[in-house]
């Protein structure tokens, strides 16, 4: 069954960089159909799509973060990552990292979520 | 910003029959897109539970049900347990805003 796990520090400064990496164990991060993705949850945006990416290298952010955000993937180490640039208090938030089904939008797997406060 | 509107909460005594409404828009539910519905419990990361409108991941009880008409998603829960108090979310696709989720709707069960 494959899993995700998100790594990445738990307090980040306002101003800087939030940097989270998701490791894919038990499947491959190449396979075909799947996006892979980030969605971070708090109480007062509840839950928010991040961005997602193939294992090509293409990427689909949310308009409305897109200017501070880049996603990345590494096949050889089986890993995608997350960059959100000049974060403020309103960037506080638990991150799940996510397999999303291509054409189709679910999330089918989920990570454990990552919680990140901004401080 | 919230795409799907769904209500704060929803109740119901076991075994009774609840549903959860979803409104979306043109761009969204309307505009053709499946609907998906998740299930979290305290705590926990959300689960799948309703995929393409209609249909259960293996796994998930016969008694979730998922629909849609116009603009307007359904999950309907028959039978109600104990164990399916929870907050229930659903999703789609917005032609202008990619992935979006509802607002959550929590089940109490009486």
């Amino acid at each position: 069954q494959l899993q995700l796990q998100e790594a990445g520090p738990g307090l980040v400064k306002p101003s800087q960089t939030l940097s989270l990496t998701c490791s894919v164990s038990g499947g491959s991060i190449s396979s075909e159909n799947y996006y892979w993705s980030w969605i971070r949850q708090s109480p007062e945006r509840g839950l928010e799509w991040i961005a997602y990416i193939y294992n090509t290298g293409a990427t689909y952010y949310n308009p409305s973060l897109k200017s501070r955000v880049v996603m990345s993937v590494d096949t050889s180490k089986e890993e995608f990552s997350l960059k959100l640039s000049s974060v403020t208090a309103a960037d506080t938030a638990l991150y799940y990292c996510a397999r999303v089904r291509m054409a189709y939008y679910y999330v089918d797997i989920w990570g454990r979520g990552t919680t990140v406060t901004v401080s | 910003q919230f795409v799907l509107a769904q209500p704060p909460s929803v109740s119901g005594a076991p075994g009774q029959r609840v549903t959860i409404s979803c409104t979306g828009s043109t761009s969204n539910i309307g505009g053709g897109y499946d609907v998906h519905w998740y299930q979290q419990l305290p705590g926990m990361a959300p689960k799948l539970l309703i995929y393409e409108t209609k249909f259960r991941p293996s796994g998930v009880p016969d008694r979730f049900s998922g629909s849609k008409s116009g603009t307007l998603a359904s999950l309907a829960i028959t039978g109600l347990q104990a164990q399916d108090e929870a907050i229930y979310y659903c999703q789609s696709y917005d032609s202008s805003l990619k992935v979006v989720f509802g607002t959550g709707t929590k089940v109490t069960v009486l």
